[in-house]
């Protein structure tokens, strides 16, 4: 069974860090691994993409990464501003269909 | 306690046809959310229900999509006139207030 495994729960940096989130699964036979946002009140963004078969996607200001073979994926996030406060989240799909969610980092960028 | 549930699982159609795709939130839940996933891309928000108020339908990708929730609890999202496009899961998530959503295992749509 697939678990989906997010450290940290909470991370608070001053503006201007570089900072990086880590997501673990505990099945490697993924077919891609996804990377959202969620703001308060707002619905889910999606962030990122990887497939199973890359090694990163870079998008502006985020990088993802993804190593199968040792379950993990990280979400680096250069030159933090106070805007990319939110609830990082990723998610794999086991099969075509639905999601195993981690429980998210919840990420405070102090102006 | 009972999550999210969605119905059906799965659901095959053929193009032209009316669809009723369901979400039952958690209990005392006042925001609902409905998204889809079409295969190798990342979710796509759709349709946010909160308490009374008028829903944020800014996602609807067209007027064949339409989404209800009635008493404030049970939501359904219509597709009319299904297109192959419209194949994907469709998931639906409800949260507290504007809090951390709670996601349903979805409802895959094939569109013959």
């Amino acid at each position: 069974k697939q678990e989906v495994t997010q450290i940290p729960a909470a991370l608070s940096v001053p503006e201007g860090e570089n900072l990086v989130l880590n997501c673990s699964f505990t099945d490697s036979a993924i077919y891609n691994l996804q990377w959202f946002r969620q703001d308060p009140g707002k619905g889910l963004t999606s962030l990122l993409l990887i497939q199973s078969s890359q090694r990163e996607q870079t998008s502006g200001r985020l990088n993802a990464s993804l190593d199968k073979s040792s379950g993990r994926s990280t979400l680096y996030i250069a030159a933090s501003q106070p805007g990319d406060s939110a609830t990082y989240l990723c998610a794999v799909p086991p099969g075509i269909d639905q999601l195993i969610w981690g429980a998210g980092t919840k990420l405070i960028i102090k102006p | 306690g009972a999550g999210v549930s969605q119905s059906p699982s799965n659901k095959v159609t053929e193009k032209g046809k009316d669809v009723e795709l369901r979400c039952d939130p958690i209990s005392g839940h006042t925001a609902l959310y409905w998204y889809r996933q079409s295969l190798g891309q990342g979710l796509e928000f759709l349709i946010y229900f909160q308490g009374n108020s008028a829903p944020d339908k800014s996602g609807l990708p067209s007027d064949r999509f339409s989404a209800e929730r009635t008493g404030g609890s049970v939501s359904t999202l219509t597709i009319q006139r299904t297109q192959q496009e419209d194949s994907a899961v469709y998931l639906c998530a409800s949260s507290p207030w504007a809090d951390t959503q709670y996601f349903g295992p979805g409802t895959r749509l094939t569109v013959l």
